[in-house]
């Protein structure tokens, strides 16, 4: 069965350091979604592609954070330099885009940061 | 602005049947997802509603209105793995067609009791 990879599954870092998370969607899927999940909430939007594109940012610290996807297949996320409140789980999630909607988004395992 | 409400906690005894609500104000809507999620887990997808009424798809059904902006996932003969947290996801569609997005809620977490 098909599935959206990610790497690592765990990651401890040191504040001000960097820090990628690299995702591989489900074959043929043109829209992933990087989320931001904190312990007890939902997952948090941080940016959406459609193939190579970047369709939403808006809730992206730029300052910080970069998300790249220049194939239009795998994508990477960055954190630099990392900070104790970033300690979270990172989600990639990818979905078909079928007449102009995208279907349900799958999940990846996850990458679950530490940062002390 | 876009805003996801369903109950924190919740908790229900084995083999009964458990409701959990959600209500939603989004700039656009084309349809609301219910994802299971276990504890250190990724998501994983239960159902999906773009068109008023009920889904039902063996144990879970899940139940919509566009109007009203409220949706429901039952879950019937509660077993001990249903234990999880559920969240409710709508579909925020703008005017813009490659832009929509897919919104969670906070997820409501059930307790099953034996």
């Amino acid at each position: 069965e098909a599935e959206v990879a990610q790497s690592p599954r765990y990651k401890i870092t040191e504040k001000s350091q960097a820090v990628a998370f690299w995702c591989d969607p489900i074959s043929g899927h043109a829209t992933l979604y990087w989320y931001r999940q904190i312990l007890g909430q939902g997952p948090e939007l941080l940016v959406q592609f459609q193939d190579e594109s970047v369709v939403d940012d808006s809730q992206l610290p730029k300052d910080r954070f970069s998300a790249e996807r220049l194939k239009g297949v795998d994508s990477t996320l960055k954190i630099q330099p990392a900070e104790l409140g970033d300690s979270a789980m990172y989600l990639c999630a990818s979905s078909l885009y079928i007449e102009n909607r995208a279907t349900e988004a799958f999940f990846g395992q996850g990458t679950r940061l530490t940062v002390v | 602005g876009q805003n996801i409400d369903q109950p924190t906690e919740m908790t229900a005894t084995e083999g009964a049947i458990v409701q959990i609500n959600c209500t939603y104000q989004t700039s656009g809507f084309n349809g609301l997802f219910w994802y299971q999620q276990h504890a250190g887990e990724a998501p994983t997808f239960l159902s999906y509603n773009v068109l008023d009424g009920l889904e039902e798809k063996g144990r879970f059904s899940s139940f919509l209105s566009r109007s009203k902006g409220y949706s429901y996932l039952l879950l019937k003969e509660l077993q001990m793995k249903d234990s999880a947290s559920y969240l409710c996801a709508v579909r925020d569609d703008p005017p813009s067609k490659r832009d929509d997005k897919i919104i969670f809620g906070k997820g409501t977490r059930l307790h099953i009791l034996p």
